[in-house]
């Protein structure tokens, strides 16, 4: 069964602490691997999608990269407004059955301090 | 505004009364899904579309049909709603099948009682 991990459920950082977020995948047939960013009462908003292993993509303070089993999120210099629950999923190749299929992690909900 | 809608954005029934809990986007896009969202259990696919008249089932489809008879709507029915059907649910719509980034709408509370 494919399965996605995310890790850890909750962090507390200061803010301008730097830290990652972890979503790990077992899944065959990576086709993509998105994040997401969710705010509390609201619908996810798309952050990143990565495609194969050795793959960064950054916008403002984050930075995602993924390599054959996970895919890191690195937040450098967090502010409050960062602050949010960050969501991986993860889509299979086209040859499989399930292409159209989105497996979501559980999410981290970040929490960041002044 | 390019959007995806949900309407209700909250409702409350009981036990076995049908309900169409309605999706709609106004940027012509082919993909559409939508996902429930439990405490604990993250975001769960419930039905996904690739185009008109092309639907196929997520990982918790029981309990709900779908149709994509326009481009632009994406209902969800729920023919006989069972307590734990209780949930967040969202609808989603993208340019094009996964991988391509989606667009989620603002939320549907429903709470079955």
């Amino acid at each position: 069964e494919d399965q996605v991990t995310q890790s850890p459920e909750a962090l507390r950082l200061q803010e301008g602490e730097s830290s990652s977020l972890n979503c790990s995948y077992t899944v065959s047939g990576l086709r993509g691997l998105f994040w997401y960013r969710q705010d509390p009462g609201k619908g996810p908003e798309f952050l990143f999608t990565l495609y194969s292993a050795g793959e960064e993509k950054e916008k403002e303070r984050l930075k995602a990269t993924l390599t054959k089993k996970e895919s890191f999120l690195h937040i450098t210099a967090p502010k409050p407004e960062d602050s949010a629950t960050y969501l991986c999923a993860v889509t299979l190749n086209a040859g499989g059955t399930s292409y159209g299929k989105l497996t979501f992690g559980q999410g981290t909900i970040l929490t960041v301090h002044p | 505004e390019a959007q995806v809608t949900q309407n209700p954005r909250y409702l409350i029934t009981v036990t076995g009364k049908k309900l169409t809990v309605t999706c709609s986007q106004n940027m012509n896009h082919e993909y559409m899904s939508w996902y429930r969202q439990d405490p604990g259990l993250g975001l769960r696919q419930i039905y996904y579309s690739m185009n008109v008249e092309v639907t196929d089932k997520g990982d918790v489809p029981e309990g709900y049909k779908v149709s994509r008879k326009e481009k632009r709507n994406f209902p969800l029915i729920l023919e006989s709603p069972s307590p734990n059907q209780t949930s967040l649910y969202f609808c989603a719509s993208s340019p094009r099948q996964p991988p391509y980034e989606q667009y989620f709408g603002p939320g549907t509370r429903l709470t079955v009682t």
